[in-house]
């Protein structure tokens, strides 16, 4: 299976960047990673997603490890609407399954 | 920008008792999927559909559960008889392509069983 491992929790104080890591040492070469991320009482919202360079657009930039094992998610400024959980997650092999893990709980210091 | 709508916003049914849940995807979208979320935990993938079938489906999504896309544009959840154990949020997501487009996600429909 596809498999992700995240940090349990973050902290940032608003207004600077912020890197959320996370490792896919299993992903196969065709697969794109991707970033969603749940505010409280929402559902999942896309963040971005990238296959092997990075990637940037008006939400965050998505940095790939050159093989492609890791990646990290960067808020330029946190402000406190990005308090949320992040999720990095692959689609299962030969399926039309994506899979959320426990993500990273992103909390924002005013 | 064009989004996923799920109706109702929060459903209260009796345990034993048939619920559907309504979801509208994204109109030129073709991979549909079900999602549900216990309060307090983690997303679980339920289930995929693309081209009128059943794509995958997990071990929660037993018979109790059946989809349909009875007109074109509607995607709907039915579980047959509900129990205490349904109650959650379920999400209904749609993907132009899932391997290289996200799924796009609605709001959610919180079920709560009594």
């Amino acid at each position: 299976d596809a498999k992700t491992t995240q940090p349990n929790s973050m902290e940032s104080n608003e207004e600077e960047p912020v890197h959320l890591p996370c490792n896919h040492s299993t992903i196969s070469g065709t697969d794109y990673i991707h970033w969603y991320r749940q505010l409280p009482s929402q559902g999942p919202e896309y963040v971005i997603h990238g296959l092997t360079s990075n990637v940037n657009n008006r939400m965050a930039s998505l940095a790939i490890a050159e093989d492609r094992k890791s990646s990290t998610l960067i808020l330029h400024r946190a402000t406190l609407r990005d308090a949320a959980v992040y999720y990095c997650i692959l689609r299962i092999s030969g399926t039309y399954k994506y899979i959320f893990g426990t993500g990273t709980r992103l909390k924002v210091l005013a | 920008e064009p989004e996923v709508t799920q109706t109702p916003s929060h459903q209260v049914t009796q345990m034993g008792q048939e619920v559907i849940l309504r979801c509208v995807p994204i109109s030129n979208h073709l991979y549909f999927y079900w999602y549900r979320q216990i309060l307090g935990q983690k997303v679980e993938f339920l289930v995929s559909f693309y081209n009128n079938e059943i794509s995958e489906k997990s071990e929660i999504f037993d018979d109790q559960f059946s989809v349909e896309r009875p007109d074109g544009s509607n995607f709907t959840l039915k579980i047959r008889s509900t129990k205490l154990e349904d109650s959650a949020m379920y999400f209904c997501a749609s993907s132009e392509a899932p391997r290289r487009s996200p799924l796009h996600f609605g709001n959610g429909t919180r079920l709560t069983v009594t």
